[in-house]
């Protein structure tokens, strides 16, 4: 059982470059998220998905797509990455909205630098 | 809007001190989550609380939520190194997204 899968798990770009993060989880849980972790901030909501073929925005949205066509997949999509997304960036899932023993699942984390 | 605040934001301990970290919560809600992280690492899940006067423990930590004064606490008893990390609180508005709080460094010295 692998859970939620992140990759990759480091990543350079040049400002104005657009790259895909890629989550997926096997347990087939319906709720989906991504995450942004600066330091002293905590974690901030990017955007999140309640089942395939919804998503909606969280905190901080802008820069950032996603889309859920699968109930195992959901990409992050940067789409002209800047300096200020340098960041670690969690993908978390769960069977629906918070429910279960242990609530969410978190991915490895993709640490992301934009120069 | 759903805020989160944890204080402290460091705590440095002794071997074998106790202590306690606060989490507040603006609004109401129905489940609080405790998370450690260590550095350059995933969260990992500690405990989940559901309901007023909930307390759970686990080891040396220990969990209680007071809804009404939308307060939660995590203990530390008789702190071991081990313990070194970031804890991190995060609600759930009535199973709407996760808000975070920022986190306390726990840094447990010999």
């Amino acid at each position: 059982n692998a859970g939620v899968t992140q990759t990759p798990k480091f990543q350079v770009l040049k400002t104005g470059q657009s790259m895909t993060l890629q989550c997926a989880q096997d347990m087939n849980h319906e709720y989906m998220s991504w995450y942004r972790q600066d330091p002293g901030m905590g974690l901030r909501l990017i955007h999140y998905s309640v089942g395939a073929g919804i998503t909606d925005q969280g905190e901080v949205p802008n820069g950032y797509n996603v889309s859920r066509s699968t109930t195992e997949d959901f990409p992050l999509r940067l789409l002209s990455a800047a300096p200020s997304q340098t960041s670690v960036y969690f993908c978390a899932s769960s069977l629906r909205l918070g429910q279960g023993a242990n609530g969410y699942t978190f991915g490895s984390g993709t640490r992301l630098t934009v120069v | 809007e759903l805020k989160v605040e944890q204080n402290p934001l460091f705590l440095s301990m002794q071997e074998g001190k106790n202590y306690t970290i606060y989490c507040n919560y603006s609004t109401t809600s129905d489940r609080l989550y405790w998370y450690r992280q260590d550095p350059g690492k995933s969260l990992e899940s500690l405990f989940v609380l559901l309901s007023n006067g909930a307390v759970k423990q686990e080891g040396r930590l220990m969990a209680s939520l007071d809804t009404k004064a939308r307060l939660s606490t995590l203990h530390i008893t008789a702190a071991v190194h081990d313990l070194s990390a970031t804890y991190f609180c995060a609600v759930s508005e009535y199973g709407n997204k996760l808000v975070f709080g920022a986190g306390t460094i726990l840094r447990v010295k010999s």
